[in-house]
């Protein structure tokens, strides 16, 4: 059964801690996604991947990093420098865009929360 | 870049009535709109989409309608049913290339019986 995986469901980070947030996918998909959900803000892109070993940041790429030397992996690292870490993390894989738009797939999250 | 407004923020009809969610982009070379149900807990899950190329799109009881010229797209839900309580959000995409999609900030539907 195709789709994308997100583990844990539920992280919890100390104070100067790094946490990784894992995204696997099985759908063939080059593009992949993370984005940050907050209350009442939507979704907003932290950083995205077209192809293997290629990746950009999004919107709100300060203190996050990501590496892509996979094409079914795609983790997310909550690095200590991210003062307000507390969210709801989404992964997401697609076709590639090209002209035409192409919808995302996303996993079921994580729910990060500062201890 | 693209910014994407979503209007409302939160909407309770009755079981059986209508519900429109409305968005509007800035970018007039956005072409591609899809729309994200999110239920509580849950991941999104696209539930319609339109090309620029369409300016409607229907499935079932759920229609998708564009204007391109007042830079606007709206979500129709007819014949409502309390499983069609979530969080929808609308998003846009520029074309040309790779381009991220924006997403609108969401309307929490509540269908009561």
């Amino acid at each position: 059964d195709g789709g994308i995986t997100q583990s844990p469901k539920y992280l919890f980070r100390k104070e100067g801690q790094n946490v990784t947030l894992s995204c696997e996918q099985n759908l063939n998909h080059d593009a992949m996604y993370w984005y940050r959900q907050d209350p009442g803000q939507g979704l907003r892109l932290i950083y995205y991947s077209q192809i293997v070993n290629d990746f950009q940041k999004g919107d709100i790429a300060e203190g996050y990093s990501v590496s892509r030397e996979k094409k079914e992996s795609f983790p997310l690292t909550v690095t200590s420098a991210q003062k307000n870490p507390t969210a709801f993390y989404l992964c997401a894989s697609s076709i590639p865009h090209d002209r035409e738009g192409q919808p995302q797939h996303f996993g079921d999250g994580t729910r990060l929360s500062i201890l | 870049g693209e910014n994407v407004e979503q209007h409302p923020s939160t909407l309770s009809v009755q079981e059986g009535d209508s519900a429109v969610i409305k968005c509007t982009y800035s970018d007039s070379a956005s072409n591609y709109f899809p729309w994200y149900k999110q239920e509580l807990g849950k991941r999104p899950q696209l539930i319609i989409d339109i090309r620029s190329n369409v300016g409607e799109k229907k499935d079932q009881r759920i229609a998708v309608t564009l204007n391109k010229t007042a830079k606007h797209f709206s979500l129709h839900i007819t014949e409502t049913q309390p499983e069609d309580s979530a969080v929808y959000f609308c998003a846009a995409r520029l074309s040309g290339g790779y381009q991220k999609v924006t997403f609108g900030t969401g309307t929490k539907l509540q269908v009561i019986p």
